[in-house]
């Protein structure tokens, strides 16, 4: 099975601008989760969804939003970009809705912010 | 609160040498899932255990091994014989059970950059 996608690879930005980031998951897996990676602060959860419907978000701003799609694939969008937006976002599938499940990683968007 | 704790920030060793990376966690809940990833420099986070919160028996795969005590709320990964190509940043995370709405997330450590040379 092809592995999990994302598109673009890398992304450059301006202050105010918005961006949508895209995520395909592995085949037959229906939960996809977003992470923003930073040195500061780590690898964070932003949200994930199942089934089209987002579960649960993690404590970021609502500039961050996503939304999942019929195939599974998901999108998540900034809006009005700021420095600290600057990060690698990863998103990751599981075939199932458990907590259990491993999650499987993409090769992130690396996204920077001018 | 839950939180996962990997107190060393970089490790160098040898090519051969063992090494072990430290995790340490908290969580309220009896019932979770551990988990280790390894993220190369393409980015990528790649899956390499998982271990749920009943299971303490020791796990070993080639070079790699894990040891989970819930005495002490650890689960610590030891790679026997580096190698170069184990040069990566290691992050270990916690799962816990959808019983606030905290689904499909992982709490994951600070991680921890091996460097392994020739």
């Amino acid at each position: 099975k092809a592995g999990v996608t994302q598109t673009p690879r890398y992304l450059i930005k301006t202050r105010g601008q918005q961006v949508t980031l895209s995520c395909s998951p592995i085949s037959g897996h229906r939960s996809v989760s977003w992470y923003q990676q930073t040195p500061g602060q780590g690898l964070q959860f932003l949200f994930e969804y199942f089934s089209e419907t987002q579960r649960n978000k993690g404590n970021f701003p609502g500039r961050f939003s996503g939304r999942q799609f019929s195939n599974s694939r998901s999108e998540m969008n900034v809006s009005t970009l700021e420095l600290g937006d600057s990060a690698l976002y990863l998103c990751a599938s599981s075939e199932g809705a458990g907590f259990y499940n491993e999650q499987f990683f993409g090769p992130g968007t690396r996204l920077t912010v001018l | 609160a839950q939180k996962v704790t990997q107190a060393q920030t970089e490790i160098s060793v040898v090519e051969k040498e063992d090494v072990t990376l430290d995790c340490v966690y908290e969580t309220r809940d009896t019932t979770y899932y551990l988990f280790w990833y390894k993220q190369p420099p393409s980015g990528e986070l790649v899956f390499l255990i998982r271990r749920n919160s009943f299971d303490e028996q020791n796990e070993i795969s080639g070079r790699y091994s894990w040891n989970f005590q819930k005495s002490t709320s650890s689960f610590n990964f030891t790679i026997t014989a580096s190698q170069v190509v184990d040069s990566a940043v290691y992050f270990c995370a916690l799962s816990e059970p959808p019983l606030r709405g905290n689904t499909g997330k992982l709490i994951f450590g600070q991680g921890t950059t091996l460097q392994v040379k020739p």
